[in-house]
């Protein structure tokens, strides 16, 4: 099955530091690659769409630089975190299709990083 | 834009008893996908469920199945024979396929489902 590997799982970091967190599909191609924010107990919000190639395209309310998305390949995208502040403590998500197929492919999500910054 | 709403924040079920989680949505398109996300305490996405607006048949997938209702705008799920690992969130989530299927989901705030034994 198609997967998606997310890493770092958790990172905890100080005040003022940038963090990247790297989204790749293992056996599959993905043009396109989603990040989602997950608050606790909450749901998940679309953050960005990354489009390999080109500019991601940020949500209404998302600082696009803040949350620097690059999609160097057809497998890797990954989220900056910039300057990264305690109220940017969040569960990260990204997600990817897999480019060959059908154009209505599921989305296939990794397995998420827990921001913590103190 | 679209929005997704489940108006059930927590329901609760007898082990091998049948539940049924509601969804509604609103969208001004007319072809879409719908979908039913269940995430664990690990808070890994495993998808259980699709529809394509397009078919009127419903979805099913082994115990789970749908109740997809387009005019309505309602996609409820059903688990049928409901067992302890099927205790976890519950997401109902929507994507347009404007995009040509490359567009983001838009989620529902979730049902937590407790399986009592």
């Amino acid at each position: 099955g198609a997967v998606v590997s997310q890493h770092p799982s958790r990172v905890i970091c100080k005040s003022g530091t940038s963090v990247k967190i790297e989204c790749r599909s293992l056996d599959f191609q993905a043009t396109t690659m989603f990040w989602y924010r997950q608050f606790p107990k909450k749901s998940l919000m679309l953050m960005a769409t990354s489009n390999e190639g080109s500019k991601a395209t940020y949500e209404q309310g998302v600082e696009k630089d803040k949350f620097l998305i690059n999609h160097a390949s057809l497998t890797l995208s990954t989220l900056t975190v910039t300057s990264a502040h305690p109220e940017d403590s969040s569960f990260y998500i990204c997600s990817a299709r897999d480019v060959q197929g059908a154009g209505d492919q599921p989305q296939h999500f990794g397995d998420g990083t827990r921001l913590s910054i103190l | 834009a679209q929005t997704v709403t489940q108006s059930q924040p927590e329901m609760s079920v007898q082990e091998a008893e049948t539940v049924t989680l509601s969804c509604t949505y609103d969208t001004s398109e007319s072809d879409y996908y719908l979908f039913w996300y269940k995430q664990p305490p690990s808070r890994q996405m495993i998808l259980v469920i699709r529809q394509e607006a397009y078919k009127q048949q419903n979805a099913t997938e082994n115990r789970f199945s749908v109740n997809f209702q387009k005019a309505a705008k309602s996609f409820s799920l059903k688990i049928s024979d409901s067992q302890l690992g099927d205790a976890a969130m519950y997401f109902c989530a929507y994507s347009g396929r404007s995009g040509g299927g490359a567009d983001g989901l838009t989620f529902g705030k979730g049902t937590h489902l407790i399986i009592q034994p």
